[in-house]
């Protein structure tokens, strides 16, 4: 079974702080990934690609380690319109555009 | 980036009853488009997979012949939720690729009672 997991959370961080979630997927075949956001009762949107040689969005930072086959996130100076839900995603390998989501990690930013 | 509309965006049925949800791409066309299900505090599971004139091909554990899927264009697919059962209550959200990223419906929360 080809899984993604992720630590459910909820992370309740101050404004301001710093958290970086972490995710694992079992699919060696994957050849891309990604981190999704889903606020409550709403779709899942594209929050950024990940890179193996890392890659940076403003204070969203991706890691990917294909050997441990790890994903992390790492959000900087967190603001409170970041309290959602993210989702780690890889998808199925040799080139399918079907995806593979984690539970998800539930980030809580309190004022 | 490109747009999916899904309709309606929330129905309550009675069981027994059959419910059609539909998802559009609408500003590209979509070969291929998917659709999940999503019960509370669990992760997007992959139903099916839609294509574009032919049938669509399911998971593992989805029954065709409840779950009716018609991808009859190139921005419209269906999903119609045959004799809907309390247990089928949940989410449903589809999505489409474009430019090598997937892009997703607002979802139908549908509510069996």
């Amino acid at each position: 079974r080809k899984e993604v997991e992720q630590d459910p959370g909820p992370f309740n961080v101050p404004e301001g702080a710093t958290v970086a979630f972490n995710c694992t997927y079992s699919n060696s075949a994957s050849q891309s990934f990604f981190w999704y956001r889903q606020d409550c009762r709403k779709e899942p949107k594209l929050l950024m690609s990940v890179y193996s040689s890392g890659n940076e969005d403003g204070r969203f930072t991706a890691q990917l380690n294909r050997a441990s086959q790890y994903i992390s996130l790492l959000i900087r100076d967190s603001k409170l319109s970041d309290s959602a839900t993210y989702l780690c995603v890889t998808d199925s390998g040799a080139g399918s555009y079907q995806l593979t989501f984690g539970k998800g990690t539930k980030l809580s930013v309190i004022p | 980036g490109a747009v999916v509309s899904q309709h309606p965006s929330w129905v309550i049925c009675k069981s027994g009853t059959s419910v059609k949800i539909e998802c559009r791409s609408l500003d590209f066309q979509a070969t291929t488009m998917f659709w999940y299900r999503q019960f509370p505090k669990q992760s997007l599971m992959l139903m099916a997979t839609s294509n574009e004139g032919s049938k669509a091909t399911y998971e593992q554990g989805v029954e065709k012949d409840k779950f009716l899927i018609n991808h009859a264009s190139l921005t419209l697919s269906t999903l119609t939720v045959t004799s809907a059962h309390p247990e089928d209550s949940s989410f449903y959200i589809c999505s489409a690729s474009w430019a090598y990223t997937q892009y997703f419906g607002p979802g139908t929360r549908l509510t069996v009672l």
